[in-house]
């Protein structure tokens, strides 16, 4: 079975800076990798996701995110945080079964974001 | 614009009643379904899959008699929340599979209150 691990649950950034959020799954074959955002009070959003082919992924709102195999990580990056951004984070995994995917989110990170 | 529709958004009950929640896919014949829940500062946890024409597949924990799951149609999938206690008040949400190679569309949530 899969799973996801998000190592850290809360993280401050000071607007502008750099950003990045860490995730890590375990999965017997090909993963299908994705980053969703849940505003408080809302549903989920979807930020990017990883099938195949290049492993630096774009996704929206300016959020990229980098597949490594070696690693088992998916790590969420954004250049430059805007105080819109705060909000909490889930990575997901994927697992092709019967021609869909059955998702498993990994335990959030909480983004805040100061002036 | 929206592909799942969820509904209600939010719904208060007093303890013992019951409530149905209503999972729709507006532009996608689905023959699975699944529904998540989230209690509060958590992370999405997958309850179970709904399956159209046969009986909805269960996680682990999940109690069958207590979140009755009915897919209706294609379109349609419904969970009701039978004699509702306090400790079933969360965050319920469904998705809506589209593929193997496809992200899952999310409905909107819908928050539940049991007092």
């Amino acid at each position: 079975a899969q799973s996801v691990t998000q190592p850290d649950i809360h993280i401050t950034v000071s607007e502008g800076a750099s950003l990045e959020l860490r995730c890590n799954y375990s999965y017997g074959a090909t993963p299908y990798l994705f980053w969703y955002v849940q505003s408080p009070g809302q549903g989920l959003q979807l930020l990017l996701k990883y099938f195949s082919g290049d492993t630096l992924v774009q996704g929206i709102k300016g959020f990229e995110a980098e597949f490594k195999r070696s690693q088992s990580s998916f790590n969420l990056r954004k250049p430059s945080v805007h105080w819109s951004d705060a909000a909490e984070y889930f990575c997901a995994v994927g697992a092709g079964s019967g021609g869909y995917q059955k998702v498993t989110f990994g335990t959030g990170t909480k983004l805040q974001v100061i002036p | 614009g929206a592909v799942v529709s969820q509904h209600p958004s939010w719904v208060i009950c007093k303890s013992g009643t019951s409530v149905k929640i209503e999972c729709r896919s507006l532009d996608f014949q689905a023959t699975t379904m699944f529904w998540y829940r989230q209690f509060p500062k958590q992370s999405l946890m997958l309850m179970a899959t709904s399956n159209e024409g046969s009986k909805a597949t269960y996680e682990q924990g999940v109690e069958k008699d207590k979140f009755l799951i009915n897919h209706a149609s294609l379109t349609l999938s419904t969970l009701t929340v039978t004699s509702a206690h306090p400790e079933d008040s969360s965050f319920y949400i469904c998705s809506v599979p589209r593929g193997r190679y496809t992200e899952a569309f999310f409905g909107q949530g819908t928050r539940l209150t049991v007092v």
